[in-house]
């Protein structure tokens, strides 16, 4: 069965730092570009992230880049999300993803349940 | 970058149908749109990806033969049959795109459905 968990949420205040980890099983994680994608409470989803299957090639969002940093330990099956400056508007539950067949185009056909960021002084 | 657009909210009463839109804008007409359903307090679920020839690919694990899809133009269509109490979910729709300087996802702002 294929499981993605996120962990590492919390509460931090602006300006801080927090890395989020996403554990993968059930799959050959090596074999397959994740995506970060968040979802602020009430609103819609809002991709911020992704790398492909060796983590030799990385995008982010606007919103994000020269902040968040992506990266993955294959020999761990674990994704990483580092955010620093950390601003209000980044308060959100963060989504770790898999991208179908190992395209960085495919379909998200699987997600994990989340991990709640809180930016607040 | 696409701009997706979902009507906020949509009602149908139980067993009956219900079409969700989701439309690209003006110059994407040959995307193919994945939809999404998220459940109350539960992550998202991939449901299926629409071109304007229909389904692409497989179903998302789970999804019953009651969902279906459909896509004409700029409008990507999930159609649901037969709806059940447990249809009632938050839809979104998303969109990857790889040109330019953005290279990722974008989605709609998604699409409530009640089931009356």
């Amino acid at each position: 069965e294929v499981q993605l968990v996120e962990s590492g949420g919390g509460l931090v205040q602006p300006g801080g730092s927090l890395r989020l980890s996403c554990a993968a099983s059930g799959f050959t994680f090596s074999n397959y570009w994740i995506h970060w994608v968040r979802q602020a409470p009430g609103k819609g989803l809002v991709w911020v992230s992704r790398i492909n299957s060796d983590g030799s090639s990385t995008s982010y969002a606007d919103s994000v880049k020269g902040r968040f940093t992506i990266s993955r330990d294959n020999a761990k099956n674990t994704l990483y999300l580092q955010m620093n400056s950390l601003r209000v508007e980044d308060t959100a539950l963060y989504y770790c993803a898999r991208a179908e067949g190992g395209f960085s185009y495919g379909s998200l056909d699987y997600w994990g349940q989340g991990t709640l960021v809180t930016v607040s002084s | 970058q696409p701009v997706l657009t979902q009507p906020p909210s949509a009602s149908a009463s139980l067993g009956a149908s219900v079409t969700l839109n989701c439309t690209l804008s003006s110059g994407y007409s040959n995307y193919k749109v994945d939809w999404y359903q998220q459940r109350p307090g539960k992550g998202p679920r991939f449901v299926m990806r629409v071109g304007t020839g229909g389904i692409v690919g497989s179903k998302g694990d789970g999804i019953p033969d009651r969902f279906s899809v459909s896509g004409s133009g700029l409008n990507r269509y999930l159609t649901i049959k037969n709806i059940q109490e447990e249809d009632e979910s938050d839809y979104h729709c998303g969109a990857d795109h790889g040109s330019g300087s953005y290279f990722g996802e974008v989605f709609g702002g998604g699409t409530k459905l009640t089931v009356l």
